[in-house]
């Protein structure tokens, strides 16, 4: 298993600022995933964090608005910029371990955003 | 139309009850099929993996798939108030968090 704890656990911002999430998994991964769980919607996935290069966005997300960090094995972060209401969510960090049946997702408690 | 459908809810069930959650899918593609189940203000846990059609059991839980459907099924006999929680379905091609897709999720409640 994997055990993976995030900070803050939640936080109330004003829109316009930025939030800076962290991710610490208790071992070593190659990649990172940050996640996006809205009210009612899917769990999409923002980006997958390599540690040393950079992350890889999927469509509709950009490294302008979320920024990621990977500076080691072990560490990233997620940073929500420029935010409005619409960024309240819950963000949701992730890794893989390989299983005998396939590959297996942790996630982390999650940061639940509220912009106002 | 979306890859992954699932019935939100709220499913609101007796003790003792047996449950049943479903999702349809689009990608005749998918090969691997989870059910995640996600306690209030923590992240999801994997609780049944599938892999391809057939039926999976474990303990009072049971997955299924029918993959000429396009819908997957987890049951739960029964039911206990500790099972209250979202039940995630989620499906890739391959083996892979990058891959995978998920739908959004059933919020089950289960009365003593």
């Amino acid at each position: 298993s994997a055990v993976i704890s995030q900070k803050p656990s939640r936080d109330i911002c004003q829109r316009g600022t930025s939030l800076t999430i962290q991710c610490q998994v208790d071992s070593q991964v190659t990649m990172m995933f940050w996640y996006r769980q809205q009210p009612g919607q899917s769990l999409t996935l923002i980006a997958t964090a390599n540690q040393g290069s950079e992350a890889t966005y999927e469509s509709g997300f950009v490294i302008d608005k979320f920024p990621i960090s990977r500076p080691n094995l072990t560490f990233s972060t997620l940073t929500v910029s420029n935010m409005s209401p619409e960024d309240s969510s819950i963000y949701l960090c992730s890794v893989e371990r390989v299983q005998a049946y396939g590959n297996e997702q942790f996630f982390g408690p999650g940061t639940r955003l509220t912009v106002l | 139309q979306k890859e992954v459908e699932q019935d939100p809810g709220p499913l609101s069930v007796p003790e003792g009850a047996i449950v049943s959650l479903n999702c349809t899918y689009s990608n005749s593609a998918f090969q691997y099929f989870m059910w995640y189940r996600q306690y209030s203000r923590k992240g999801p846990e994997l609780l049944m993996y599938t892999y391809s059609s057939g039926n999976k059991e474990d303990g009072r839980f049971t997955a299924q798939v029918d993959k000429s459907s396009k819908y997957i099924s987890l049951f739960i006999r029964d039911s206990q108030p500790s099972d209250s929680a979202t039940y995630l379905c989620a499906m890739s091609a391959n083996t892979g968090g990058f891959k995978t897709i998920f739908g959004a999720g059933t919020r089950l409640f289960v009365k003593a």
